[in-house]
């Protein structure tokens, strides 16, 4: 059974403060690990798709990375408006391997 | 364009009673998902549909869920006699295909309180 395990739980930034979110995984046959932000309220926002260990992705202040056990996602300087729910999910073989598997997601609070 | 919208935003009702929810996909978009977000849970997947077909049910939490989608377009999820523990969020997304490479697109979501 695909497993997802974020880490950590919630992080607490000062502006311009980069760190890193993890995401480790266990999946039967990777068709793709995705990342998504959700702010309250709101459906998750797609940011990234990685397919392949040593893979990379950058978007503005984030840039996410894939190996074969786990991905990180790098926020260098954030400012408050990256405050949001970050959420990491792999496709894989099961679930007839069209559904996402889901995390439970990094809350990401950047203060001024 | 458009995204995708579902309706209601929110919904309290009754235990023992039927609630149906709907989803509007993005527009030319022939895959269609469920899932739902319980507090502190992760987003837990329901069904797909391939078009107008749901090939595989088994992620519906028990029988008293079921889904359906026609004309390719609108998906509706129906529970019946909700029971406190349906209380959650339910995500409605779509994609252009079913391919790994084809994003999926959420909406806002339909906040169920069951009372």
């Amino acid at each position: 059974e695909d497993q997802v395990t974020q880490s950590p739980e919630a992080l607490r930034l000062q502006e311009g403060e980069s760190s890193s979110l993890n995401c480790s995984y266990t999946v039967s046959g990777l068709r793709g690990l995705f990342w998504y932000r959700q702010d309250p309220g709101k459906g998750p926002e797609f940011l990234f798709t990685l397919y392949s260990a040593g893979e990379e992705k950058e978007k503005e202040r984030l840039k996410a990375t894939l190996t074969k056990k786990e991905s990180f996602l790098h926020i260098t300087a954030p400012k408050p408006e990256d405050s949001a729910t970050y959420l990491c999910a792999v496709r894989g073989n099961s679930n007839s391997g069209y559904a996402l598997n889901f995390g439970k997601g990094t809350s990401l609070l950047v203060t001024p | 364009g458009a995204g995708v919208s579902q309706s209601p935003s929110n919904k309290v009702t009754e235990k023992g009673k039927d609630v149906e929810l709907r989803c509007d996909p993005i527009s030319g978009h022939t895959a269609l998902y469920w899932y739902r977000q319980s507090l502190g849970q992760g987003l837990e997947f329901l069904i797909y549909f391939q078009g107008n077909s749901a090939p595989d049910k088994s992620g519906l939490p028990s029988d008293r869920f079921s889904a359906e989608r026609t004309g390719g377009s609108v998906s509706t999820l129906t529970i019946q006699r909700t029971q406190q523990e349906d209380s959650a969020v339910y995500l409605c997304a779509s994609s252009a295909g079913l391919a790994a490479s084809y994003e999926q697109y959420f909406g806002p979501g339909t906040r169920l309180t069951v009372t």
